[in-house]
């Protein structure tokens, strides 16, 4: 079972900023860094934003993160069509000494 | 080009054991933690054990515990995940993944492969 939750969907249209929340516990993202990743339908996933807010060489600026206590933030800027897909957020969890992933966003774009 | 390959997946009884690899290749594999996620049909992501540069050190996810075991050879650039006592809520793709950036911890996976599919039935 998964212990960090996100609301199951988000949506927006093109151009506009979409927020996906991610919120876990002081074992886990209390106290460890938070991931991001992005899973297009029928591909493996892809690392979006590591260690809360960085952006890997080739993520569109257009992305971004944030962590504040024991949650976290995904956002998506100037929305695109391409970017229809799975969002999963993922820290390690001290006490149960494993990482762990949110439940998942399917983030729709209208 | 940095690369992770799967394999050896495919369809097994339940109370039975299977064995995937993961060839790795363009990186220096020894350097990294690496991991194996899974997700089942439908289903989120489920991380499932990661492993030291050395063998050292190994994690599991509670619900694979006694079960299965994560193992790497550095000189074959190769990870694997002994399966064994499969259930039908083992019935995923499972995914080998490089840990980067922290070498522990807080790393992230940053490279993955194309998955390989585990199906339990009879």
């Amino acid at each position: 079972q998964s212990v960090l939750t996100q609301p199951p969907s988000a949506s927006g249209t093109p151009g506009q900023r979409v927020t996906i929340s991610c919120s876990g516990s002081s074992s886990n993202i209390g106290s460890n860094t938070v991931n991001w990743y992005q899973q297009l339908p029928g591909t493996a996933p892809k690392l979006l934003i590591y260690s809360n807010n960085q952006r890997p060489s080739g993520v569109p600026d257009r992305f971004s993160g944030s962590k504040s206590g024991t949650s976290a933030s995904l956002a998506i800027s100037g929305l695109q069509s391409e970017d229809e897909a799975d969002f999963y957020c993922a820290a390690w969890d001290d006490s149960l000494d494993g990482f762990v992933f949110g439940t998942g966003t399917k983030v729709t774009v209208l | 080009d940095v690369q992770l390959v799967e394999s050896g997946g495919g369809l097994v009884q339940p109370g039975g054991s299977l064995r995937l690899s993961c060839a790795a290749s363009g990186f220096t594999f020894s350097s990294y933690w690496m991991t194996w996620v899974r997700q089942g049909p439908g289903k989120g992501l489920e991380w499932v054990a990661c492993i030291k540069q050395d063998g050292s050190q190994k994690y599991y996810v509670d619900s694979v515990k006694g079960r299965f075991t994560i193992s790497r050879d550095n000189a074959k650039n190769s990870l694997y995940l002994q399966m064994s006592s499969l259930r039908a809520e083992d019935t995923a793709v499972y995914y080998c993944a490089r840990q980067a950036y922290y070498d522990g911890r807080d790393d992230a996976f940053d490279i993955w492969g194309q998955g390989t599919m585990v199906t339990v039935s009879s």
